[in-house]
Parts: C-alpha cells; structure tokens; sequence
C-alpha cells in the first residue's frame, strides 16, 4: 500500500529556533510533494509544494528539502514563532493524494 | 470567492442514531473528497468523487458509511447506526480537478456520539 511516513509525531522548538519534520516515501510515481498546516478548529490548509526534479524551495521562512534517490523530504522551519505553532502534514500526489499522519509543532514563547 | 463550507459544525448524536454530513466545494471544483480525522490523529482517507466518475469508496470504514454527490456539487456523507468510535472530526476537501494536489478543506464537522 502507498504511504508517506512522517516523523516526529511532535516537535517542540524554541522560539527563533529552526523545525525540521521529516517524509519518507515508497512510491516512486509520486510527483508532487505538499506540506499542509492545521490551526486547532480549522481544516489544513496548502503552505508550500514541491516537484520531484526540484531539490529545494523556499518560501519565506518555510523550505522543503527533497532527496529523490533517498525519496525522502523534510519541512525547516526557519525562525520559529509561536504563530507557527499548529499540526503539519506532508503529503505526497500519484493519482490521488496520500498524507503522512501530522506532526503537532509547538514554538515556545 | 466562497471557500469550502461544512454543515453542521458540530453534531452530538446518540449511539444509534443516523447522522448526515453536508460538505459544499468550491464552485467549478470536480473533485471532492471526505476525510475522517479523530483527536490528535492525521488524516484518514474516506471517499472521493470526481466528475461523474463512479467515487473511490476504498476508504470507507464500514457499511454503515456512505456518501453521494449530486449534480457533481453538493455531498452528502450519512453514517447509520453511529457507534461511539466513529467520534471524529469530518473534513471535506475539494480541488480543481484529480490531479490537482492544492486541496481546500472545509473547516470540518465534529460529530460526537453519546
């Protein structure tokens, strides 16, 4: 079965600090890779995306690294503030979209 | 314009009860999804439908869980019989089309059963 394995469950980072999530994939027909955020009483909403021939980009404070041999990618988190404190998902895109199962980010003031 | 909506927001129904869960997309959108998330958990695929393609019920837990779509709009998730496990958060999302991977969710449902 296709899945997306996404690690850790939880993060706590120090404000200003950089968060790293981690994704690691099987299915090599993947090819597109989202990061969904989730605000507590809200429904995720798209942050940033990537294409598999792509190693990295950035949006403001929030890149994706993707390693395609290692068919792995991560979420930093640059300058954590406490407003980014929410549940991330990373996701990945065949013919239908997979996600991974969340990790619960608190920045501590 | 209009993002995702969901009705009810919350719905507190007694074990055995029938519920129906209103999900209406994004104008243009042709493909709709439902999603069950239950506390602290990730995102647990339901069904989808696209355009007039027969839906993708593979995620559906159980007989008691069906969903139609009517005129490629509005969709309607009914659960019968509801047990206390099927507590959760119900979350539609739609998209442009299926190979499209911005979904919109909707701010969700939470169904609490008694």
């Amino acid at each position: 079965q296709q899945q997306v394995k996404q690690s850790p469950q939880s993060l706590i980072v120090q404000k200003g600090g950089i968060s790293i999530i981690n994704c690691a994939y099987e299915n090599t027909a993947f090819d597109y890779f989202p990061w969904y955020q989730q605000f507590p009483g809200k429904g995720p909403a798209l942050l940033i995306a990537i294409r598999p021939d792509v190693s990295e980009k950035k949006e403001g404070r929030f890149t994706i690294s993707f390693n395609k041999s290692a068919k792995q990618f991560s979420l930093h988190i640059m300058d954590s503030q406490p407003g980014d404190s929410a549940t991330y998902f990373c996701a990945a895109l065949d013919d239908k979209i997979i996600f991974g199962k969340g990790t619960r980010l608190h920045i501590l003031p | 314009g209009a993002g995702v909506s969901q009705s009810p927001s919350n719905k507190v129904t007694e074990k055995g009860k029938d519920v129906e869960l209103r999900c209406d997309p994004i104008s243009g959108h042709t493909a709709l999804y439902w999603y069950r998330q239950s506390l602290g958990q990730g995102l647990e695929f339901l069904i989808y439908f696209q355009g007039n393609s027969a839906p993708d019920k593979s995620g559906l837990p159980s007989d008691r869980f069906s969903a139609e779509r009517t005129g490629g709009s509005v969709s309607t998730l009914t659960i019968q019989r509801t047990q206390q496990e099927d507590s959760a958060v119900y979350l539609c999302a739609s998209s442009r089309d299926k190979s499209s991977y911005e979904q919109y969710f909707g701010p969700g449902t939470r169904l609490t059963v008694t």
